[in-house]
C-alpha cells in the first residue's frame, strides 16, 4: 500500500485553516492510521493516532478525520509553531509500517 | 523523565558497519516495541526495523532497504536498543532515530533526537 499526500507544500498565514490529504492506494483500517509534524532540526511529533484521536498534549486545533482511502488532517487556525511538514503514516496490521512522503505547511 | 538517546553515528565507508544505540530511561525497553526511523537529507521518514516486546516474544522486523543488512536487538540489563548496519550503503546516509511504538501498537509516540549517518568514500 502506498501513501500519498497532497498538497507537496500549502502556502497560508496564520489565522488561516489548513487541509491536508492522505490517500492510500487500498483500504486502510482507521484504526492504523496516524500522523506527525516535524520541524527543521527535530524528531517528528505524534500528533493523531487512530485517524481521528489527538495525542497526549495536542491542541484541539488539530483534528483528524476519514476512513477507507481517504484521510484528513485539519488545522482550524493557524498558529506560528504549526508551520512544519506533517506526515501521515499506516500500519499494515503484520508488522509493517510506511509513511507518506510529507506536506510541508510554509508561511505565505 | 522518559528520554530515547540515540549514539554510534558517523562516517563509514560504503561496504563498512556501524552499531547505533539507543539508550532509554523512564520506561522498560523489554516490556514495550521499539523501532528505528530513518531520514535522508532533504527526504521524508522511511521505517526501519521493529522488535517487539519480551510479552510478545521479541520478534524482529525489517524494512525491505534493510533486510539481510540490518539487525535490531535490545540488551535488557542496559535497557538499551541497538541497530547493527552491515553493508552499508550510500542510500543508508540518514538521520536515524529510534521510536517507541505506542500502547496501540501501530504509532510511534515518543522520538530520540537522532544520530547522523554518513556513508561516503
Amino acid at each position: 500500500i502506498v501513501l500519498t499526500q497532497s498538497p507537496g507544500t500549502l502556502s497560508l498565514s496564520p489565522g488561516e485553516g489548513a487541509t491536508l490529504s492522505c490517500r492510500a492506494s487500498q483500504s486502510v483500517s482507521s484504526t492504523y492510521l496516524a500522523w506527525y509534524q516535524q520541524k527543521p532540526g527535530q524528531a517528528p511529533r505524534l500528533l493523531i493516532y487512530g485517524a481521528s484521536s489527538r495525542a497526549a498534549g495536542i491542541p484541539d486545533r488539530f483534528s483528524g478525520s476519514g476512513s477507507g482511502t481517504d484521510f484528513t488532517l485539519t488545522i482550524s487556525r493557524l498558529e506560528p509553531e504549526d508551520f512544519a511538514v506533517y506526515y501521515c503514516q499506516r500500519y499494515d496490521g503484520s508488522s509493517l509500517f510506511t509513511f507518506g512522503p510529507g506536506t510541508k505547511v510554509d508561511i505565505k | 523523565e522518559v528520554q530515547l538517546v540515540e549514539s554510534g553515528g558517523g562516517l563509514v565507508q560504503p561496504g563498512g558497519s556501524l552499531r547505533l544505540s539507543c539508550v532509554v530511561s523512564g520506561f522498560t525497553v523489554s516490556n514495550n516495541y521499539m523501532s528505528w526511523v530513518r531520514q535522508a537529507p532533504g527526504k521524508g521518514l522511511e521505517w526501519v526495523s521493529v522488535i517487539y516486546s519480551a510479552h510478545s516474544g521479541g520478534s524482529t522486523y525489517y524494512a525491505d532497504s534493510v533486510k539481510g543488512r540490518f539487525t535490531i536487538s535490545r540488551d535488557n540489563p542496559k535497557n538499551t536498543v541497538y541497530l547493527q548496519m552491515n553493508s552499508l550503503r550510500v542510500e543508508d546516509t540518514a538521520v536515524y532515530y529510534c521510536a517507541n511504538i505506542g500502547p496501540r501498537g501501530m504509532d510511534f509516540d515518543l522520538w530520540g533526537q537522532g544520530t547522523v549517518v554518513t556513508v561516503s568514500s
